[in-house]
């Protein structure tokens, strides 16, 4: 009963590529995040967004861009890939209603630029 | 601002020797907190929150306003529950009904040794 649907699990791609990671989710959340995971680090919030069309930067923003056309899907974008933005990218979403429930995380997409 | 500290970024104990993973946060409002684990190959999970004061897994997590802590307590460790064990807060910031975004630690590898 997968909820969080991240497109892709493994991602090879040069220095310079324009990279789209997918994430999609099936329980009417409102929320939907993005972070990166690193060892030693954690989870960092790159965006997140609250509702459709709505964006806001989190901590780490520089180099990415985000897009949510529909409540469903929210795309995260990296516009030109760099060997730092190499990591372990999670997707979570979450509700208004529920928020005390915590997040629902996708099971990643780990991105390694070459 | 709202800070969350794993001051151990690994913990190695052997099976059936109890188990606390700290976790100290910094915030000035009410806190919502949450532990969530990630086994190996799987996604990251919710595994408790402080406002349900519930037991999962065997573990049990009190909220401790004077200290501001929430640690993670279990008296037998099991081989199973060697993870990633991740302390969360949220900031309580609304949007529409939302109580806004989770701040993680750094997490704490957790080895539980036959």
């Amino acid at each position: 009963d997968v909820k969080v649907t991240q497109s892709s699990r493994y991602l090879v791609k040069r220095t310079g590529e324009k990279v789209f990671l997918e994430c999609v989710q099936d329980m009417d959340h409102e929320n939907m995040f993005w972070y990166r995971q690193d060892p030693g680090l954690g989870l960092r919030l790159i965006y997140f967004s609250y509702d459709v069309k709505m964006k806001e930067k989190g901590d780490i923003p520089e180099g990415y861009s985000v897009s949510r056309e529909k409540k469903e899907r929210f795309s995260l974008i990296l516009e030109s890939a760099s060997t730092n933005q190499t990591s372990m990218y999670l997707c979570a979403s979450s509700s208004h209603q529920t928020v005390n429930y915590g997040y629902t995380f996708g099971s990643g997409t780990r991105l390694t630029v070459v | 601002a709202q800070r969350v500290t794993q001051p151990e970024k690994l913990l190695s104990v052997f099976k059936g020797a109890p188990v606390e993973l700290k976790c100290n946060y910094s915030y000035s409002g009410s806190p919502e907190l949450f532990w969530y684990v990630q086994y190996s190959r799987q996604r990251l999970q919710l595994l408790l929150r402080h406002i349900s004061r519930e037991s999962i897994k065997g573990f049990t997590a009190d909220l401790n306003k004077g200290e501001t802590s929430f640690h993670l307590k279990k008296p037998f460790a099991q081989e199973e529950d060697s993870a990633m064990y991740y302390c969360a807060l949220s900031e309580g910031r609304n949007y529409g009904g939302s109580q806004g975004n989770l701040i993680f630690g750094k997490g704490t590898k957790l080895s539980v040794k036959p």
